[in-house]
């Protein structure tokens, strides 16, 4: 069985601030790890993946997350926050090679204050 | 990256009525996911639909409630039946990026938010 918990289900952060959003995962096979953004009012998009790769993996705008298997932990981080990531990130898993299914966290809402 | 089209983009209903939403993809894919997002809560996947077969439902969703049709590679429906208060919710259609579906790509509808009364 997979899960993930992201911790902070609101996450408030100043311009230019550092963003720290907290994932952890449970999964009984490697994992494939994977942060989606929803800005308001759209579908979701995919930020970036973990795929048994690079632990350190970069996605678009700017965002970037690390592969911790010791921690269990996928947190996602961007160092300077900008206006417009004010959005629902959610942290999600899947089993590498073995399923097709994405199980989604509950979603952190980032506010981005200026 | 697929282009994903959802109508309505969002409805209020009658308790007891029902509802179809429709989904339309850029491209042919294999599989086609509807998801479910209500209030304040995550995304959890209904079911799979596959061109040519019956959808696949997960634990907790039955195909009376939810029926789904894939006449083609790049439509798909569902129909939120028999309406309730609870099924107030974002519903949201995806299909799997190029990779396939072992990269866990997905691309998302803007999705179909209903509300009923």
């Amino acid at each position: 069985a997979q899960s993930v918990t992201q911790l902070g289900s609101h996450v408030s952060v100043s311009e230019g601030a550092l963003v720290l959003l907290r994932c952890n995962y449970s999964s009984s096979v490697p994992p494939y790890l994977f942060w989606y953004v929803q800005y308001p009012n759209q579908g979701l998009q995919l930020l970036l993946k973990y795929t048994s790769a690079a632990t350190l993996v970069k996605g678009i705008n700017g965002f970037e997350a690390e592969f911790k298997k010791s921690e269990t932990s996928f947190h996602l981080t961007k160092p300077s926050a900008h206006m417009s990531d004010a959005a629902e990130y959610f942290c999600a898993v899947s089993g590498s090679g073995a399923t097709n299914k994405l199980i989604f966290g509950t979603g952190t809402l980032l506010a981005v204050q200026p | 990256s697929a282009v994903i089209s959802q109508k309505p983009s969002r409805d209020i209903c009658q308790r007891g009525t029902s509802l179809t939403i429709q989904c339309q993809v850029d491209s042919q894919v294999t599989m086609m996911f509807w998801y479910r997002q209500q209030p304040g809560q995550s995304l959890t996947l209904i079911a799979t639909a596959n061109q040519g077969s019956e959808a696949t439902y997960e634990s907790g969703f039955v195909i009376d409630k939810f029926p789904i049709s894939r006449p083609n590679l790049t439509f798909s429906t569902l129909t939120v039946s028999n309406m309730s208060p609870e099924d107030s919710s974002i519903y949201l259609c995806s299909v799997e990026g190029r990779g396939g579906l072992n990269t866990g790509e997905l691309f998302f509808g803007e999705g179909s938010r209903l509300t009923v009364l």
